[in-house]
């Protein structure tokens, strides 16, 4: 069955500071990628999306996301975060035929964001 | 342009009471719709998805069961809820890209 691993539970920044969230999931075939935000308070949101072409995508607020494909990985990067960033963020899969309806999500990564 | 509506937003419920949230997408027609758990620590859970009028998958065994009566309705229910039903429920539909769109959600406590 798919799964996505998502690393850190919990990860707590300074602003300006670069953030990195893994996330691995598994499947062999061809997959759909997705981040999805929540801030406080607020629906679960797209924030970008891997469907096919260039492995390196950019999504809203600054943060991009690279597909590799070898490693089974879709890390969400964003050069400097801000407070507003503090928020939890989810990978989620969208893989295969059977599968091609439904998205596994990860577990989430709560990020804290101090001024 | 499309907007997903759930009620109610919180709801407090007695062990052994029974349940039943909405959901309602409006803007689209013939969605894929989906409800989820969300637990805290454990991200979201797929409980259910239906492709049209009728057509439930689950894919969890549980206490829940869900219906849609309506090309955009889609109904969680149990007859005998449980302390384990107590989470946060979303309910998402899908674009013809695959893209999910969430609803607001619904707290449920279960005491």
């Amino acid at each position: 069955a798919q799964s996505v691993s998502q690393h850190n539970h919990h990860v707590i920044l300074s602003e300006a500071a670069s953030l990195e969230l893994g996330c691995n999931y598994s499947y062999g075939g061809t997959v759909n990628l997705f981040w999805y935000v929540q801030y406080p308070g607020q629906h679960l949101q797209l924030l970008l999306k891997y469907f096919s072409g260039d492995p390196l995508v950019k999504g809203i607020k600054g943060f991009e996301a690279e597909f590799i494909k070898s490693k089974f990985s879709f890390n969400l990067r964003k050069p400097s975060v801000q407070w507003s960033d503090t928020a939890e963020y989810f990978c989620a899969v969208n893989a295969g035929r059977s599968g091609y309806n439904k998205l596994i999500f990860g577990a989430g990564t709560r990020l804290a964001v101090h001024p | 342009s499309q907007t997903i509506h759930q009620w109610p937003a919180t709801l407090v419920q007695p062990v052994g009471s029974p349940l039943s949230l909405e959901c309602t997408v409006e803007g689209t027609s013939n969605p894929n719709l989906y409800w989820y758990r969300q637990a805290a620590g454990r991200g979201l859970q797929l409980l259910f998805y239906s492709v049209g009028i009728g057509q439930i998958s689950s894919e969890v065994p549980q206490n829940l069961s869900a219906s849609r009566p309506q090309d955009r309705q889609f109904i969680l229910s149990s007859k005998k809820l449980l302390l384990s039903d107590s989470g946060f429920y979303l309910c998402a539909w899908r674009t013809g890209g695959n893209e999910q769109f969430f609803g607001p959600g619904t707290r449920l406590t279960v005491l």
